[in-house]
Order: C-alpha cells, then sequence, then structure tokens
C-alpha cells in the first residue's frame, strides 16, 4: 500500500546533538512537507520541497535542516541550534499542484517524537 | 494573515450523543477549508474537504461540516458520536495549492464518554 513512512516512531537526544528523523513515500508525490506539533498550538510549518533538489523555509526553520536528493526522501535533521526541539514531528505529501481539485490534500505520516533529555 | 480558531480545547460528549466542532477562519482570498483527525500518536486523517459548490460537505466516518462564509465558520458534526471517534481535531484553511500557506488549529480534542 501506498503512503509515508517515518523513522523512528520515537527518538531521544541529549543537548548538544545534531538528529536526522527520516521521510520517506511511495505516492510518487511531488511536494513534500515537515510539520512540528505542540500541545495547543496546532501544526507549524518546519521545511517544504516542491520539486527534487530545491526546499524552502516555512515558518520556524531556525534551528532545522532538510535535504530533497531524491523525490522519495525528505529527511529532516535538528540541529542542536534548535532550543527547544522536544516535540512531535509530522511529515507530510501530496500531488504536483496545478492538477484534480484534491491536488492540495496532505497525506500524512504517523509522526515521530523527539525528547531532549 | 491568514489564521484559524478553534474555540474549543476539549469536550467530552456522551456515546451516542450529537457533535459539533467549531472552526472560524480569517483568510483573505476564497477559503479552501479541511478537517483531518488525528489519533494518539499517529498522523492526520482527512475528514472532509470544501473547494467550492454545496456549502454543507460529506465526509468519511459519519461526519459533515457546513461552510458559512458570512460567519466565517467550518463547523464539524456528527448526529451520534461512536466511542472510536475519540480523537484529536484539527480544522485547516489554505489556498487550493501550495500547502506552504496553509495555516492550522490549535485542535479540539475530543472525550467520548460510555
Amino acid at each position: 500500500d501506498g503512503g509515508i513512512t517515518q523513522s523512528p516512531k520515537y527518538l531521544f537526544r541529549k543537548e548538544g546533538q545534531n538528529v536526522t528523523l527520516s521521510c520517506e513515500q511511495n505516492l510518487n508525490h511531488d511536494a513534500m512537507y515537515w510539520y512540528r506539533q505542540d500541545p495547543g498550538q496546532g501544526l507549524r510549518l518546519i521545511y517544504y520541497s516542491q520539486i527534487v533538489n530545491d526546499f524552502q523555509k516555512g515558518d520556524i526553520a531556525e534551528g532545522y535542516s532538510v535535504s530533497r536528493e531524491k523525490k522519495e526522501s525528505f529527511p529532516l535533521t535538528v540541529t542542536s541550534a534548535q532550543k527547544n526541539p522536544t516535540a512531535f514531528y509530522l511529515c507530510a505529501s501530496r500531488p504536483k499542484s496545478g492538477g484534480a481539485a484534491g491536488a492540495n490534500v496532505l497525506t500524512f505520516g504517523a509522526g515521530s517524537r523527539l525528547t531532549v533529555l | 494573515a491568514q489564521s484559524v480558531t478553534q474555540p474549543d480545547i476539549h469536550i467530552t460528549v456522551s456515546e451516542g450523543a450529537s457533535l459539533e466542532l467549531r472552526c472560524n477562519y480569517s483568510y483573505g482570498a476564497t477559503p479552501y477549508l479541511f478537517w483531518y483527525v488525528q489519533s494518539p500518536g499517529q498522523g492526520l486523517q482527512l475528514l472532509l474537504k470544501y473547494f467550492s459548490g454545496d456549502t454543507l460537505v460529506q465526509g468519511i466516518k459519519g461526519f459533515e461540516a457546513e461552510f458559512k462564509r458570512s460567519q466565517s465558520s467550518f463547523n464539524l458534526r456528527k448526529p451520534s458520536v461512536h466511542w472510536s471517534d475519540a480523537a484529536e481535531y484539527f480544522c485547516a484553511v489554505g489556498p487550493l495549492y501550495n500547502n506552504n500557506d496553509m495555516r492550522f488549529g490549535a485542535g479540539t480534542r475530543l472525550t467520548v464518554k460510555p
């Protein structure tokens, strides 16, 4: 079945360490997104990528980095510069824009919970 | 700037009772509206969406929502709640394309009493 796979589901990090969250999709979607979810704050956009080898900052990109070397993969690195990284991270994707009315419907992965010790 | 407000942080209803979750939005252009549901520790699943046409939209799992432009609202309803509906519900507003402009509400957590 097609979908988005995020790993690991749970991750613990010591202060000062970088960690990378994996996001892989087999939906043949062009655009991919990373959101951060904190209790009572909904989802906030960290980075997004609409095509391979291109990505853009979202609303809260500071302390994060991404790459998009393959269409299927959009890993997120939480760097030591991110002051409050403990959160639930969601990866999402959607088909290429300009298509059917469903083009703006996001498909989400199951998320990765990062805890800083 | 576009924004979404979900006034109720937490709602408790009895199984079999009706449900209405409120959503108000502020958006400068034609709004495209969505409701997503999230089970604990999981990603979000689309319940329904409004792009145009009939202002009452039907979704999965027996949910419906009504778009009221005059009130800037897009409330989610279900006539009879099941215990499996316990989850967190998110309203979102955005353009037809380019999810980078999508805005999510803070969510409403639904508890269902037996």
